[in-house]
């Protein structure tokens, strides 16, 4: 079946510092791969994604580049800020499927 | 706009009541989910809905879950004669195409 595998948190940070959570995933065909973040107490909110092999998803300064030969979607940031602190989750959808499968999620603290 | 809301935020209920959990999706949105996060878990998807029809139910971990759309819109997830097992946040999403799921604040159930 389909599985996520993200990196074990808590991550913690001062702000400014460079931030990578690490994804791998398994499925069959080419998914499509999301990175959600849950701010506290809000819900969750699609951050980027990207739909095919070599694709790189951007926003507010995050970025991953789906691998189709390690089977990775790796999420960098170059500088953290406060407001980055959160829970990040790595999720895929199969090819002509709707549901998506989720990652364990990585909460990441950055400090002043 | 508005954007998919979930009430109530938070629910307490004794070992063996039935609890009953909305959502309001985003107006106009076809697709409808829903998903169970436990503690330090990813989302785990219980069901979907395409407009009124409840098109995969696979998730729903047993028969004492319940899920209805029934005019398309607003959907209830129920379940009867809570567990303690049962604990765990309920999100709801909406989406109009497949590719991008808007989430809900979720409902954080507490069985005691």
């Amino acid at each position: 079946g389909n599985s996520v595998t993200q990196m074990e948190g808590p991550v913690t940070l001062s702000e400014e510092a460079f931030l990578t959570i690490n994804c791998t995933y398994t499925a069959t065909g080419y998914p499509s791969l999301f990175w959600y973040v849950q701010y506290p107490g809000e819900g969750l909110q699609l951050l980027l994604k990207a739909t095919k092999a070599d694709d790189k998803g951007s926003n507010k300064g995050f970025e991953a580049t789906y691998r189709k030969e390690t089977t990775s979607f790796h999420l960098e940031k170059g500088s953290v800020q406060v407001s980055d602190s959160a829970v990040y989750f790595c999720a895929l959808k199969a090819p002509n499927d709707y549901k998506l499968s989720f990652g364990a999620g990585t909460t990441v603290t950055v400090r002043a | 706009g508005a954007g998919v809301s979930q009430s109530p935020r938070y629910k307490v209920a004794k070992r063996g009541q039935d609890v009953a959990l909305r959502c309001d999706p985003i107006s106009g949105h076809v697709s409808l989910f829903w998903y169970q996060q436990a503690l330090g878990q990813g989302p785990e998807f219980l069901t979907y809905f395409q407009n009124e029809a409840q098109l995969d139910k696979s998730g729903l971990p047993s028969d004492r879950f319940f899920a209805e759309r029934p005019e398309g819109s607003v959907s209830t997830l129920k379940i009867q004669r809570t567990q303690q097992e049962d604990s765990a946040v309920y999100l709801c999403a909406s989406s109009f195409a497949w590719d991008h799921q808007y989430f809900g604040p979720g409902t954080r159930l507490t069985v005691l």
